[in-house]
């Protein structure tokens, strides 16, 4: 049972344009919720991150937007660079309400984005 | 401050022989994670320890052992390797659980 969804493996842009990463979750005890990025033959790295008592957080070309409701993200990449091609993962992780979530996070399957010049 | 570290970086183990994996992290944190990552899986966490001394299960335990011994150190062991277990393996530590995790480049095994 994938909790954490990205539906689209692959999403291609041109540089300049806006690229827009999707995320769905299934689980309502998820309140907080990352995007890491990932190069080849490279670990994660942490990119942005939303807690459910936000909408929105933005931190430069990356925004993140959550729609609580729908358990919906999205990631979106404003202008796109060809250095932003990378695969990007959404990841989510419960309350951490009397200390129990350590921190634990669940990962989507990952979109492959490629910025064309 | 080289962050999180993994060794060995590749490793080609046959069906039955065993193996662990070492994670080191330079940054005094006090949680490691270990997940293994497949095609079109995502990752998903293996165990995880939120202090020197303390281990727990992670959604994908079965087939693997963890230590740490040292709040540096975080060693996941494979005790007879199965080609189920081929896979590219991730360590991570994050300061308390709260915060995010950072990620060594890591370890990509090939059980035949």
């Amino acid at each position: 049972d994938q909790q954490v969804k990205q539906n689209s493996p692959s999403l291609s842009v041109q540089e300049g344009r806006i690229s827009i990463l999707n995320c769905d979750y299934t689980n309502s005890m998820f309140d907080y919720f990352l995007w890491y990025k990932k190069y080849p033959a490279e670990g994660p790295t942490f990119l942005i991150s939303i807690s459910s008592i936000k909408d929105k957080n933005e931190d430069g070309r990356f925004t993140v937007f959550l729609n609580k409701s729908a358990k919906h993200l999205s990631l979106h990449i404003v202008p796109s660079q060809p250095g932003d091609s990378a695969v990007y993962f959404c990841a989510a992780s419960p309350s951490n309400a009397g200390g129990t979530s350590y921190g634990k996070l669940t990962f989507g399957q990952g979109t492959i984005l490629t910025v064309h010049p | 401050n080289a962050g999180v570290t993994q060794t060995p970086k590749f490793r080609v183990l046959k069906t039955g022989q065993s193996m662990t994996l070492l994670c080191a992290q330079d940054m005094n944190h006090e949680y490691m994670y270990w997940y293994r990552q497949d095609p079109g899986m995502g990752l998903r966490l293996i165990h995880y320890s939120v202090g020197e001394g303390t281990t727990a299960k992670g959604e994908v335990p079965d087939g693997y052992n963890v230590s740490r011994l040292k709040k540096q150190n975080f060693l996941l062991g494979l005790e007879s390797a199965a080609p189920s277990q081929t896979s590219v393996y991730f360590c991570a530590s994050s300061y308390d659980g709260l915060e995010t995790q950072y990620f060594g480049p890591g370890t990509r095994l090939l059980v035949l």
